[in-house]
């Protein structure tokens, strides 16, 4: 079964980096996913497309703060000198049969 | 720029229905799978229904099969999700996707999201 795994909370200090984790379920350690932000009160947003090779396409107004990794089944977002808007919930989603897989999500604090 | 503006939500009792729309604007409405995502009140995302852009396939979600149907007016550039026999557990933001150019794989752009509550 197609499941992606994240934690459920982060923190890092303003300006420093952080990096959040997705893991693919065995099996589709291959599988491509996307990440995407949620800011309170406020509708999701696309960040990126993450490939196995770790090559990435961003979306429109995407800072470069935000970059993409990956390694085996493992999906990494980093974000580079935190502000207050990173605040967020960060989403990993991947795709199967005509359907869309999301991850329980990863609460982000800036201290 | 895209947009993608949610409408039709609100209370309805346990049983009822309800039918959200989309409209979309920005871009070439009928070239794109387009799709609904849900969020309970503090829980993460959950996806409902897809539908391609030309042909009009459907998906659902096992959870909402045969209750909800997924369609779409390209010539209104306009989304829809008919919500029959709702349940308390259907108490959710309903939100709006665009599938991603020519696979929908992923979700590249977003709604605001509607709320729909189901309550007696």
């Amino acid at each position: 079964q197609l499941v992606l795994t994240q934690l459920p909370s982060a923190s890092a200090s303003l300006g420093a980096s952080v990096k959040l984790t997705c893991t693919l379920s065995s099996g589709h350690s291959n599988y491509a996913i996307a990440w995407h932000q949620q800011q309170p009160e406020k509708g999701p947003r696309y960040l990126m497309k993450l490939n196995s090779d770790g090559s990435h396409n961003k979306g429109d107004g995407i800072p470069d703060r935000f970059s993409g990794s990956s390694s085996g089944a493992e999906r990494y977002l980093t974000i580079s000198s935190l502000q207050s808007d990173d605040e967020a919930d960060y989403y990993c989603q991947t795709w199967g049969t005509g359907n869309w897989v999301f991850g329980g999500g990863t609460k982000l604090t800036v201290l | 720029e895209v947009q993608l503006l949610e409408s039709g939500g609100g209370l309805v009792q346990p049983g009822g229905s309800l039918r959200l729309s989309c409209a979309a604007s920005g871009f070439t409405f009928s070239t794109y799978g387009m799709s609904w995502v849900r969020q309970t009140p503090g829980k993460g995302l959950e996806w409902v229904s897809a539908i391609t852009g030309i042909g009009g396939r459907t998906y659902y979600a096992d959870s909402v099969k045969g209750r909800f149907t997924i369609s779409r007016d390209n010539s209104k550039n306009t989304l829809y999700l008919q919500m029959n026999s709702l349940r308390v557990e259907d108490t959710a933001v309903f939100y709006c996707a665009r599938g991603s150019k020519n696979t929908a794989y992923y979700p590249d752009y977003w709604g605001q999201g509607t709320l729909v509550t189901v309550s007696s």
